[in-house]
């Protein structure tokens, strides 16, 4: 089946800094779905990759799909302390009737001032 | 607030209980899904409806699962004979006329948190 891999599984992060969250599937994708999760919070719809290629911008936020459609980038740039949470790629199925998400494992990011 | 809801948001029972949690999508959504969440884990899907109709059931679901959606509406998930192993948090989510290859955004509720000591 379906897998979605994410690295790193942790990223300590100085405040003002920039990092970078990968995302890699082991089949082509339909399209890429980035959520936030709080801590004691549920995962929040960030942003949504369907083109090959596709770059999208929100803020701070870079978000990148790969030509391959097999994986997929998260860069944030000046990172605050808002930033601090849970990063979750999750993979939409090629196949016409599969309305499946596949989620990875997320980035788990904590920011130090 | 319009959100999906849950309910309870946490529980604690005793293995070989029988447990029910409560979803109630966005009011005008016709796609359901359940999901589970273990510590440092992503969501991993068990089920979903489209409007009262389980179209799909995960491998992860065991025969002491079963989840409804009677109307259309909101959805039950019950899970019987706990286990330690069924700890975990329970999303549900919603979205309006889902597309094929999950295109469609999915709107998280806040959980059921679920012990079984």
């Amino acid at each position: 089946g379906q897998q979605v891999m994410q690295i790193p599984q942790y990223q300590h992060v100085q405040e003002g800094e920039d990092f970078t969250t990968y995302c890699n599937s082991s089949t082509t994708l339909s399209n890429i779905q980035w959520y936030k999760q709080r801590p004691g919070g549920h995962p929040v719809f960030l942003i949504q990759l369907v083109k090959s290629g596709e770059v999208k911008k929100q803020k701070r936020l870079t978000f990148q799909f790969g030509e391959a459609k097999k994986n997929s980038s998260l860069h944030i740039t000046a990172t605050q302390t808002t930033d601090v949470g849970t990063y979750f790629c999750a993979g939409g199925a090629p196949r016409g009737n599969d309305y499946k998400l596949s989620f990875g494992a997320g980035t788990t990011v904590t920011v130090r001032a | 607030d319009t959100g999906v809801s849950q309910d309870p948001r946490h529980k604690i029972t005793k293995r070989g209980q029988n447990v029910t949690f409560r979803c109630d999508p966005i009011s005008e959504h016709n796609r359901l899904y359940w999901y589970r969440q273990t510590l440092g884990q992503g969501p991993e899907f068990l089920t979903y409806f489209q409007n009262e109709a389980q179209l799909e059931k995960s491998r992860l679901l065991s025969d002491r699962f079963s989840a409804e959606r009677p109307k259309g509406s909101f959805s039950t998930l019950e899970i019987q004979r706990t286990e330690q192993g069924d700890s975990a948090m329970y999303l549900c989510a919603s979205s309006l006329n889902g597309l094929a290859g999950g295109r469609e955004t999915q709107y998280f509720g806040p959980g059921t948190r679920l012990l079984v000591l």
